[in-house]
């Protein structure tokens, strides 16, 4: 069955870290980019971070530059966010999602369900 | 925060036609393509157009994208009540942040 499965979502105090991970399954995992989109309660759609098909290509929206790190483990067919200085802005459901790129190929064909994190003390 | 901006509600009755803009600038939709996505109630996002008007498989026919300069439209057609949710534009932005953007987000209402 093709799909993507986040897990790590919790509750966490404002400077604290928390790890998300995704699993993928049913497709060729590291044929693909691999984007986290997160949504506040209530709110839109953000993209936060995205890595490509290898490791060497990422980027992140400047709400979150230096301080989430996205990585992928093309042999366990998984994909991470590090969370770390988080704050109450940060609370929403983070999706990961499936891609064929960037730029011309931004377009999300897999999501997740979402996992929920939440920043409060 | 969002730079493509959608009305943030749109109603018909069932069997009628909605249609959903996107309105962006020179620098996004202007400039790449444009994708929707359907978000029912509790549930994630689905993807339901790519490349401004192309139905991924299994989407139906009624749903059906275009785009003109800086702007995107949705239309659904032969309106159902299993359409209620909220649709999402998005593109790429070539803008000095640059990465991707999503529309503002507009609920659909089935009367």
């Amino acid at each position: 069955q093709v799909q993507l499965v986040e897990s790590g979502g919790d509750l966490v105090k404002p400077g604290g870290s928390l790890r998300l991970s995704c699993a993928a399954s049913g497709f060729s995992f590291s044929d693909y980019y691999m984007i986290w989109i997160r949504q506040a309660p209530g709110k839109g759609l953000e993209w936060i971070a995205y890595i490509g098909s290898s490791v060497d290509i990422v980027d992140y929206a400047d709400s979150v530059k230096g301080r989430f790190t996205i990585s992928r483990d093309n042999a366990k067919n998984s994909l991470y966010l590090q969370m770390n200085g988080l704050r109450a802005e940060d609370t929403a459901t983070y999706y990961c999602a499936r891609s064929y790129g960037v730029i011309i190929n931004w377009y999300f064909d897999l999501w997740g369900r979402g996992t929920l994190v939440t920043v409060s003390s | 925060q969002s730079v493509l901006t959608q009305p943030p509600s749109v109603s018909a009755a069932p069997g009628q036609t909605v249609t959903i803009s996107c309105s962006g600038s020179s620098s996004n939709i202007g400039k790449y393509y444009v994708s929707w996505y359907q978000q029912l109630p509790g549930t994630a996002p689905k993807f339901l157009i790519f490349d401004n008007d192309k139905r991924p498989s299994g989407i139906p026919d009624r749903f059906s994208g275009s785009k003109s300069g800086t702007s995107a439209t949705l239309a659904i057609t032969g309106l159902q009540t299993g359409d209620e949710a909220v649709y999402y534009c998005g593109t790429w932005d070539a803008s000095l942040s640059g990465g991707g953007v999503f529309g503002t987000g507009t609920t659909v209402t089935v009367l």
